[in-house]
């Protein structure tokens, strides 16, 4: 069925180090995608989106990029910093109202 | 960003009893709401759609007459946990979706209910 998956649960970076965190998913016909940040016992923080007539944008030290071909969604922290540490999500939408969420990535930024 | 408030915060109840989360989208309208609920270290999981004016969409496996949802006005969905059991016990999040031509969801804060 259709999913939406992260290649590493963990991602421990150096503090000021660039981040890059990953998602597959399986539905070609998804036209939008979010990141989010979850801190714990916190509801998911929108980071940034993309449309699947792009296939990059960047926002404020965040980049994500799109890659249709191999269906591939990455998220790129340019300068980690302590307070990025958390959960990211990576979500597709999928039909008119539906959004599914991939398993997560946990993020720990080391001092 | 557009807010959503989500009331309670924290509720722990008794096996049996019914519980209300209020899920409100304080600066916009949303026509459609979203009801997800997430284990300890788990991703999202979409219990359930609610569109003003009518009746909830669930997903497979989410039992409608034990999670009720209301959505009577275009700024506030209800969802009820109705009988509950220590197995309900869980992080419970709303989104709502802004209207027009952006898809953006905004997310409450969750509500963590534990049944006891």
């Amino acid at each position: 069925g259709e999913s939406v998956g992260l290649h590493l649960p963990t991602l421990s970076v150096q503090e000021g180090d660039n981040s890059i965190i990953n998602c597959a998913y399986s539905n070609s016909a998804s036209d939008y995608f979010i990141w989010y940040k979850q801190e714990s016992g916190k509801g998911p923080q929108f980071i940034i989106d993309i449309r699947s007539n792009m296939d990059k944008r960047q926002g404020q030290r965040v980049t994500v990029l799109l890659n249709k071909t191999v269906k591939h969604l990455s998220l790129q922290i340019a300068a980690t910093q302590p307070g990025d540490s958390a959960v990211y999500f990576c979500a597709e939408k999928a039909g008119t109202y539906k959004y599914i969420f991939g398993t997560g990535t946990r993020l720990k930024v080391l001092a | 960003g557009a807010v959503v408030s989500q009331h309670p915060s924290r509720v722990i109840c008794k096996s049996g009893t019914s519980v209300k989360i209020e899920c409100r989208s304080l600066d916009f309208q949303a026509t459609t709401m979203f009801w997800y609920r997430q284990f300890p270290k788990k991703s999202l999981m979409l219990m359930a759609t609610s569109n003003e004016g009518s009746k909830a969409t669930y997903e497979q496996g989410v039992e409608k007459d034990k999670f009720l949802i209301n959505h009577a006005s275009l700024t506030l969905s209800t969802l009820t946990v109705t009988s509950a059991h220590p197995e309900d016990s869980s992080f419970y999040i709303c989104s709502a979706e802004d209207g027009g031509s952006s898809y953006e969801q905004y997310f409450g804060p969750g509500t963590r209910l534990t049944v006891t």
